[in-house]
């Protein structure tokens, strides 16, 4: 069964140091997700991502972060110089249809943690 | 402001009993998504909802969209099935999250 990839499952970093985290979602996938989880805490919305463009994105995704889809498989987030309250599991996910039309499938996530 | 509040919190079952975890949301929602999260972190979709109930296998969701309130049954329980369950909205716009219920299953 075709599945979402994340690489690396585990970023160590300094504090103000740049990051991107990679995605490779599923191939005929169209909308594309990035969540995050800080450690105990619940799961959180970051941004969608659909025909090269942000849909939407919450509070959380402020100036330091960026999304791109720099080729056809590949879906990447950066963030521009990390603080230590970035540390964080940071979950790819992606959907054949819309949000409500089709299930979310998750990557295994990458792990940042931020020193 | 917790928009999805989900219960109970913890829960510990011997296996082979019938479970339910239950969502309550605040905001109109455009589908509902019960995930499980395996030990290791790695997060599964089990179900989508916008109406109505949805089986697969032994699991179970309901939704009533009047309420506002989702349930996840697991019937026959068993010791695989112990994971944190999430109940997670949809707005069109805004993704929210419940904290989780940690559900053990004991031999």
């Amino acid at each position: 069964e075709p599945e979402v990839t994340q690489t690396p499952s585990h970023q160590v970093t300094q504090m103000g140091q740049e990051v991107i985290l990679r995605c490779v979602p599923i191939s005929n996938h169209l909308y594309f997700y990035w969540y995050r989880q800080i450690l105990g805490q619940k799961v959180e919305f970051l941004v969608s991502f659909y025909n090269n463009e942000i849909s939407e994105k919450s509070e959380i995704f402020d100036d330091q972060f960026s999304v791109e889809r720099p080729d056809g498989s590949n879906f990447t987030l950066k963030i521009r110089s990390t603080k230590l309250e970035d540390s964080a599991m940071y979950f790819c996910a992606s959907s054949e249809s819309g949000e409500g039309f089709s299930p979310l499938h998750f990557g295994n996530g990458t792990r940042l943690t931020v020193t | 402001k917790n928009e999805v509040e989900q219960s109970p919190q913890n829960l510990t079952a011997q296996e082979g009993e019938f479970i339910t975890i239950n969502c309550s949301y605040s905001v109109g929602i455009s589908a509902l998504h019960w995930l499980q999260q395996h030990p290791g972190g790695g997060i599964v979709s089990l179900f989508m909802l916008s109406s109505g109930k949805k089986k697969h296998g032994r699991l179970i969701a309901t939704i009533n969209i009047q309420e506002k309130h989702s349930s996840l049954h697991i019937t026959a329980s068993h010791p695989r099935d112990s994971a944190v369950y999430i109940c997670a909205v949809s707005t069109g716009n805004q993704f929210y999250f419940g904290t989780g219920t940690s559900l053990t299953v004991i031999p």
